[in-house]
């Protein structure tokens, strides 16, 4: 069966910052990878998504990137945090249009 | 681009109760709807998916919804909530990329507090 596994669960980093959070699933081959910020009071956004290596997209202009080395690995790195970037972050996988699998996340403060 | 309204974002109710979370989305020519459940500092849950067919969709936990096109809504329904109940849901639907592949639009998501 498929799993998906992100880290750290919790990471508390101070403004200006560098940041590093990874996702990889377990399972399958070649499936849609997505991250998703959840902020307090404002639902899920998708802020990248790929469809295979190297292939990135973004939703939103902001301080953030994502990288996808290698067919089950999505990484979101920022060079200097910012304060907004505070939430709860969501990897999650699919392999068709039907479902999206998510991962149990990672709780990001900056102070 | 699709877009997807929850237009409560708080319901507490009584333990055995019915409950309504409502959900209403743009239109659009085809639309798949789901509804995940999310507990406390947890990854979110598929409840329930509506991809074609039979307007009642029958999900885990005893819920349900229904897609209703000429509302465009896909309210989600359980006739008896448990205390276990208790998180927060959200609605979404999926949503063509330039890529070939799709996206979720998510709501806002509603907190489902059972009482005791």
């Amino acid at each position: 069966s498929q799993t998906i596994h992100q880290w750290p669960a919790t990471l508390v980093q101070p403004v200006g910052s560098p940041l590093s959070l990874e996702c990889t699933v377990e399972g399958t081959s070649n499936p849609n990878l997505y991250w998703y910020r959840q902020a307090a009071g404002r639902g899920l956004q998708l802020l990248f998504y790929s469809v295979g290596i190297g292939q990135i997209s973004s939703e939103v202009p902001q301080n953030l990137s994502a990288s996808r080395p290698q067919d089950r690995q999505f990484i979101l790195s920022s060079k200097k945090l910012l304060l907004s970037d505070s939430g709860f972050y969501l990897c999650a996988w699919g392999e068709s249009s039907y479902e999206q699998y998510f991962g149990p996340g990672t709780r990001l403060t900056v102070t | 681009a699709q877009s997807v309204t929850q237009l409560d974002s708080q319901v507490p109710v009584f333990e055995e109760a019915p409950v309504e979370l409502r959900c209403n989305y743009s239109s659009s020519v085809s639309v798949y709807l789901f509804w995940y459940v999310q507990y406390p500092n947890q990854g979110l849950q598929l409840l329930l998916k509506y991809l074609s067919g039979s307007t009642l969709v029958k999900g885990i936990n005893g819920f349900e919804a229904e897609f209703n096109k000429s509302q465009t809504s896909f309210h989600l329904r359980k006739p008896s909530v448990h205390i276990s109940d208790t998180a927060e849901y959200f609605c979404a639907v999926s949503d063509p990329t330039t890529s070939g592949t799709y996206k979720y639009i998510f709501g806002t998501g509603t907190r489902l507090k059972v009482l005791a």
